[in-house]
This record gives C-alpha cells, sequence and structure tokens, in this order.
C-alpha cells in the first residue's frame, strides 16, 4: 500500500497563477485533509472532506478551492496564487473526521510563489 | 486557532538520555495523539491516549494524560540520533468551532539528539 500520496512534491508560481496539488489514499477511509505547514506555526487546516461528496472550510479557508473527486482523491487548488501562499501543503486521511482516530499523512508538497 | 502549545519549542540532548516533552491545550478534549516529523517529511502518528487514560506505552514511548491539568508528557527513553525530528500533539474528539472534532495541532517541539 502507498498509503497517502501527492503530486508535485515541489512547485514554483509566479504570483496570479494558478495550480491543483493532487492527493490520493489507498486505505479506504472515508475523510481526508488538507493542512499548510509554516515556520513556527504548526499545522493549520485549510480544508477537510468528511466523506466522499462533502467539503468543509477549516482554519484558513481563503484563497483556496478543494474537490472530493472520488472516495481515494482530494484536491486543493489555488486559483489565484498569492506569495502568502508560499508553505508546504499536507494531505491527510483517516477513517472518519470525527478527530478519534489517527491521521496518516502525505509526504507534502513544498509550494513558493513568487 | 491553536489548542495544543507544546514545550520546550527546542530541546539538545545526547545520545542515551531520556527526552521529555510537554503538551498544553485549552479546552475539553476526547483523545491526545502525538506525532512525530523527519525534516522534509510528512507526520507519522505515534501514540494516541483517550481523556480516559493517564499512561500509555509504547516502546521507548511513554505518554502521560493529565486531564484536570489539561496537560500531557511525552517521554522518549533511550533517545538515539534517529529519533532527531519535530514531535507534534494533537488534540481531537470535541467540537471546536466548525471543524467538527478534527484535530488540532500544536506548534511543535524540535528535539536534536546528538551522537
Amino acid at each position: 500500500n502507498a498509503g497517502v500520496t501527492q503530486t508535485p512534491k515541489f512547485q514554483v508560481l509566479k504570483t496570479g497563477q494558478s495550480m491543483t496539488l493532487q492527493c490520493a489514499q489507498d486505505m479506504n477511509h472515508n475523510s481526508m485533509y488538507w493542512y499548510r505547514q509554516d515556520p513556527g506555526m504548526g499545522l493549520r487546516l485549510i480544508y477537510y472532506s468528511a466523506s466522499e461528496g462533502t467539503t468543509d472550510k477549516g482554519e484558513v479557508p481563503n484563497g483556496y478551492n478543494v474537490s472530493r473527486l472520488n472516495k481515494r482523491e482530494f484536491s486543493l487548488r489555488l486559483e489565484s496564487a498569492a506569495p502568502s501562499q508560499t508553505s508546504v501543503y499536507f494531505c491527510a486521511s483517516s477513517e472518519t473526521s470525527r478527530g478519534r482516530e489517527t491521521q496518516y499523512f502525505g509526504p507534502g508538497t513544498r509550494l513558493l510563489v513568487l | 486557532s491553536q489548542q495544543g502549545e507544546e514545550d520546550p519549542q527546542a530541546l539538545s540532548i545526547q545520545e542515551g538520555e531520556n527526552a521529555t516533552m510537554n503538551c498544553s491545550y485549552k479546552t475539553s478534549i476526547n483523545n491526545l495523539q502525538w506525532y512525530r516529523q523527519n525534516s522534509g517529511r510528512g507526520l507519522v502518528h505515534l501514540i494516541l491516549i483517550r481523556s480516559n487514560e493517564r499512561e500509555k506505552h509504547s516502546g521507548r514511548l511513554r505518554v502521560t494524560l493529565d486531564t484536570s491539568k489539561k496537560s500531557s508528557s511525552l517521554l522518549i527513553t533511550a533517545s538515539r540520533a534517529a529519533d532527531t525530528a519535530s514531535y507534534f500533539c494533537a488534540t481531537g474528539g470535541m467540537n471546536y468551532g466548525g471543524s467538527q472534532g478534527n484535530l488540532i495541532f500544536g506548534k511543535g517541539t524540535k528535539l536534536s539528539v546528538k551522537p
């Protein structure tokens, strides 16, 4: 099992460009998450999907959109990238979204917005 | 908003010594989890302790939870250079605002174990 995979691993964008970060899990988990990690800030939840067909905002959703394509895949889209979105992005999954189970993380995508 | 806060922010020890990291949180929880993050990698789950448990062991890891003080500690015994990583606590299971009980992570403790 690959667990949680993310693409790309690294991306450089210019301000105003758009891109989609891809995430897939092969553990048949119901819930998936997108976090961003900034130095000294820990992980902050951007969006999550409690189950296939549902998405909800987390702590820092502004400037992002998400799509739960199917049970396996959860994508994060930046429509018009800004330097403030320079960060490391992590996708995670868990059996449910009740915060009572282990979350499994992908390796991360490092995004630099110039 | 941060729920858990780790202390210290950074810790440097010699191989073989014990490392203790603390986590304090603000509101009621169902469980508290500890994760490790090696440099440039994703987080890896270490251990979960439920609110009705006081202590839990896993190999060289020992976690305690004091719900009256809203605090937890992670002890790594006989540390190794390979334990060098950042360690995060995460609280979960209650409804934090609109996040439906998702995990909320602290800012982490950076542990350096010198050979």
